[in-house]
């Protein structure tokens, strides 16, 4: 069945990196953009990064640009967020979500079961 | 960013009530809305997409409408189920925006 996993998440100090992985199994994941959207329970659900079926287009959020950044290896079938410089308000559940369809705007049909972020002194 | 402003942000309701949750956007999105359901320590879960087409498996009892800025979600005959949180999101921009959400409970 189609499904997203995530890994990576953990307890690191501000200022850290964490980079997260998500696989990716029963569907084709080279022919579909992906997000990644965390959800805290103070600012709710929140957009973070997506990247183009190809890895040629990214988007991120002005909330994380010049410190976060999406990638992917479709050889691996593989999404990544690499976060640098986190910072107390990163601190969220992190989710690895796949675009409905191939190409254009579109909801988010599938999503993983998240990996908890948290960044503390 | 386009702002959306969900209400109600709590919704008391009993086995067999029909339920609506509103959604507005700060900017005309047109029909780019989609509808999702959560459970506690679960992944939301998409239930309607483009305002008023349901996601494959769902249950026909949810609908959705509108277009522009407003939007609504309706459960008709509510399911012991569909006790759960529901988000709106807009994906007319890249910078993609939800609503806060709406906890539907058990009156």
């Amino acid at each position: 069945q189609v499904q997203l996993v995530e890994s990576g998440g953990g307890v690191v100090q501000p200022g850290s990196s964490l980079r997260l992985s998500c696989a990716a199994s029963g569907f084709t994941f080279s022919t579909f953009p992906m997000h990644w959207v965390r959800q805290t329970p103070g600012k709710g659900l929140e957009w973070v990064a997506f990247i183009a079926y190809d890895g040629t287009n990214k988007y991120n959020a002005d909330s994380v640009k010049g410190r976060f950044t999406i990638s992917r290896d479709n050889s691996k079938n593989t999404l990544y967020l690499q976060m640098n410089s986190l910072r107390p308000e990163d601190s969220a559940v992190y989710f690895c979500v796949k675009n409905r369809v191939t190409s254009g705007k579109d909801a988010f049909d599938v999503w993983g079961q998240g990996t908890m972020v948290t960044v503390s002194t | 960013d386009i702002q959306m402003t969900q209400s109600p942000s709590t919704l008391s309701a009993s086995v067999g009530d029909t339920v609506t949750i509103t959604c507005r956007a700060s900017q005309i999105i047109d029909r780019w809305m989609a509808w999702y359901q959560q459970k506690p320590g679960k992944a939301p879960t998409l239930l309607i997409y483009r305002a008023s087409t349901l996601e494959s498996g769902v249950p026909s009892r949810f609908s959705g409408s509108g277009s522009g800025t407003e939007f609504t979600l309706t459960i008709s005959s509510l399911q012991p189920d569909d006790f759960a949180t529901y988000f709106c999101q807009q994906y007319n921009t890249f910078s993609q925006t939800f609503g806060q959400g709406t906890t539907v409970d058990i009156k």
